[in-house]
């Protein structure tokens, strides 16, 4: 199984500062790699697929990047709104697997 | 626009089953796999395994092999997952998801449907 380890697992910021959450895979895997939003009693939602391409209806303050094994989602400029988990789930194995999550939180 | 309507949650108690479907609308139900997906604090998110809602075709995840069957209804447009032999670990919200044109990413989700299993 490819293993996603997301860090950090908490990010503590104020609204208005842009922030980095990190997702690195166990192996290679091009830019397979999909960035969700999770709020408190909702479905994930899609923000970012295959590293860095955007999807409609998302605000532009989310961006994502990276390639093989090393991906990042950029914030930039936080909103209240933002508060939330955020995960990475990778689809180069058909085996699909998810990171832990990480949560950012209003500090 | 797509919508996936999941139904209620179910309170199993260990050794049964449950059956929790996935209502479908605003696209073309067979032309789009549907896949689940397992959600608990502990395990996180877990992916389960996909049907492709034309032929009925399945691809399940190792570990959920013997645990979760998925079926379709084409004439309702709705995705079944029956999860058999229940035990607490079994305990978790477990979502159905769509993508918007390959299997994954998910762009669609349904609500969750919490089971719960217990004594």
């Amino acid at each position: 199984n490819i293993v996603l380890t997301q860090s950090p697992a908490t990010l503590s910021v104020t609204p208005g500062e842009s922030v980095s959450l990190s997702c690195r895979a166990s192996q290679s895997i091009s830019t397979s790699i999909h960035w969700y939003q999770q709020k408190s009693n909702e479905s994930p939602r899609l923000l970012i697929k295959y590293a860095s391409q955007s999807i409609s209806g998302i605000p532009s303050r989310f961006s994502g990047s990276g390639s093989g094994t090393d991906f990042t989602l950029s914030i930039n400029r936080v909103e209240s709104e933002d508060f939330s988990i955020y995960y990475c789930q990778q689809s180069y194995s058909s085996l699909y697997t998810f990171g832990a999550g990480t949560k950012l939180e209003l500090k | 626009q797509v919508q996936l309507q999941q139904s209620g949650a179910e309170l199993a108690k260990p050794g049964s089953s449950v059956k929790i479907s996935c209502k479908a609308s605003g696209y073309t139900f067979t032309s789009y796999y549907i896949s689940w997906i397992k959600q608990t604090t502990g395990q996180g998110l877990e992916y389960i395994g996909y049907i492709n809602t034309g032929s009925g075709g399945t691809n399940y995840n190792e570990k959920f092999k013997g645990k979760a069957t998925l079926t379709v209804d084409k004439s309702s447009s709705t995705a079944f997952m029956q999860l058999s032999s229940l035990t607490p670990d079994d305990s978790a919200v477990y979502y159905c998801a769509r993508g918007a044109m390959m299997v994954s990413p998910f762009a669609y989700w349904g609500q969750g449907t919490l089971v719960t299993v217990s004594s």
